[in-house]
């Protein structure tokens, strides 16, 4: 199986200050053929479900605030907050999807 | 539109089995493959498999082989993860979610509500 590695684990950022969060995988998620990375980030907040933000490592998903960008390729990879706002406390997860599917462990992040 | 809506809260002896089920609303549920995760309490997300609901085939990771099996109905869109011999570390919050796309390498668009499973003697 792939291992997916978060950092930092948590994370307490100003509001209206850049949120930056780290995963890795263990092996690349960059499929050759179609030039894809297999990598989605989910942002989960306390008693819901995980919520679809990013696919493809940089795709966001409709209707998520422009504010929220993945990037990176292969085997590192980031999410991005440019703006944190109260409603983005949440723990995310990224997952890999080029085999069968490992999430990250979670980084929660908080406001400072 | 799209809704996954799955059973209630179950509680669940040592050794029992539970079935959890997963009703599709708002697409062609033989469009697009159903996973299943599971999330301890306080812990991470954890794949356990997933169905493709059009054949009746199924993937489960390594860790719940033989323990597990997915099934569906499709004249009424349901999917259903079944686990064996339940322990007490599988106590969780079980998820079913939609894979945005009709292969088995998908990210997931929708996710139910999620099944509470309690195991305790």
């Amino acid at each position: 199986d792939i291992v997916m590695t978060q950092s930092p684990d948590s994370l307490a950022v100003s509001l209206g200050e850049r949120a930056t969060i780290n995963c890795k995988s263990s092996q690349s998620v960059l499929y050759n053929s179609n030039n894809k990375n297999y990598l989605t980030w989910y942002q989960q907040k306390p008693g819901q479900p995980p919520k679809l933000l990013i696919y493809w490592a940089s795709t966001r998903e409709s209707g998520v605030p422009d504010r929220f960008s993945g990037s990176g390729s292969g085997t590192d990879f980031t999410l991005t907050i440019s703006s944190l706002q109260a409603e983005d406390v949440a723990v995310y997860y990224c997952q890999q999807y080029y085999s069968n599917p490992t999430f990250g462990q979670g980084t929660r992040l908080e406001i400072k | 539109q799209v809704q996954m809506a799955q059973s209630g809260t179950e509680v669940k002896k040592p050794g029992a089995s539970v079935k959890v089920s997963c009703k599709a609303y708002g697409y062609t549920f033989t469009g697009y493959y159903i996973h299943w995760v599971r999330q301890a309490p306080g812990q991470g997300l954890e794949w356990m498999g997933w169905i493709n609901p059009t054949s009746g085939g199924t993937n489960y990771a390594q860790k719940f082989q033989g323990r597990v099996t997915m099934t569906r109905d499709t004249s009424i869109s349901t999917a259903y993860m079944e686990l064996r011999s339940l322990r007490s570390d599988d106590t969780a919050v079980y998820y079913c979610a939609k894979a945005r796309y009709y292969y088995e390498s998908s990210p997931l668009d929708y996710w139910g509500r999620g099944t509470l499973v309690t195991v305790s003697a």
